[in-house]
């Protein structure tokens, strides 16, 4: 069964601390792993998207990692700010369905002054 | 700048009303999704349109049906809500065409349906 599971389930920092969250997946066969933010009561927005050829790929702050043979990925936070309170996303698609994205139920970080 | 745009925030319907929830998207995306969140889930599908008047049924249909007259516009109904449909909806769009991996999913901002 095709599946993709986050921890930890929530995460509470200190505002200018590093925290990496985790994500791990059986999607088979694989096309692209993307890492959303989701705010509060807000909709998600997309922070990184990597197919498997891709190791690392960056958005300011947010650092995305993908290993496609051990089907896992991390997303760091470098020099965390209060903004960076939400949800975050791990969604994974496959290449068979033409709307099959499987999610993740995200990690919920939470930053403190 | 894509927007997906949602017809409320908050909803309070009562138990057996016909609630329409719209979205409206402003990038020609063929493709258009109702997912619902609720916590300790990730998000569900309940529909999906690859085109006008074209539907899919996701993974939670039961109880819900769905209209796309428009491209831009899809709309999620339900028949006869019920107190277990209380939960937040989320329209997404992409485009159908282009390489797959750059179809993103963009999000609306969503809307918080409470049934009493």
């Amino acid at each position: 069964k095709n599946q993709v599971e986050q921890s930890p389930q929530s995460l509470i920092i200190l505002e200018g601390k590093n925290c990496t969250l985790q994500c791990n997946y059986t999607v088979s066969p694989f096309s692209n792993l993307r890492w959303y933010k989701q705010d509060t009561g807000r909709g998600p927005v997309s922070l990184t998207i990597m197919t498997f050829s891709e190791n690392t790929k960056s958005n300011g702050r947010y650092t995305a990692t993908l290993d496609a043979d051990t089907k896992q990925s991390s997303l760091h936070i470098t020099a965390s700010q209060l903004s960076d309170s939400a949800s975050y996303i791990c969604v994974v698609r496959g290449t068979s369905g033409t709307y099959k994205y499987i999610f993740g139920t995200g990690t919920r970080l939470k930053v403190l002054a | 700048d894509v927007k997906v745009t949602q017809s409320s925030r908050y909803l309070v319907k009562r138990t057996g009303e016909k609630v329409f929830l719209e979205c409206v998207q402003d990038m020609d995306h063929e493709n258009m999704f109702w997912y619902r969140q609720d916590p300790g889930l990730g998000l569900r599908l309940i529909y999906f349109s690859y085109d006008v008047k074209m539907k899919e049924k996701g993974d939670i249909p039961e109880g819900y049906s769905v209209s796309r007259e428009k491209k831009e516009r899809f709309s999620l109904i339900l028949e006869s809500a019920s107190t277990n449909q209380t939960s937040m909806y989320l329209c997404a769009s992409n485009p159908g065409v282009g390489v797959l991996y750059r179809r993103e999913q963009y999000f609306g901002p969503g809307t918080r349906l409470t049934v009493t």
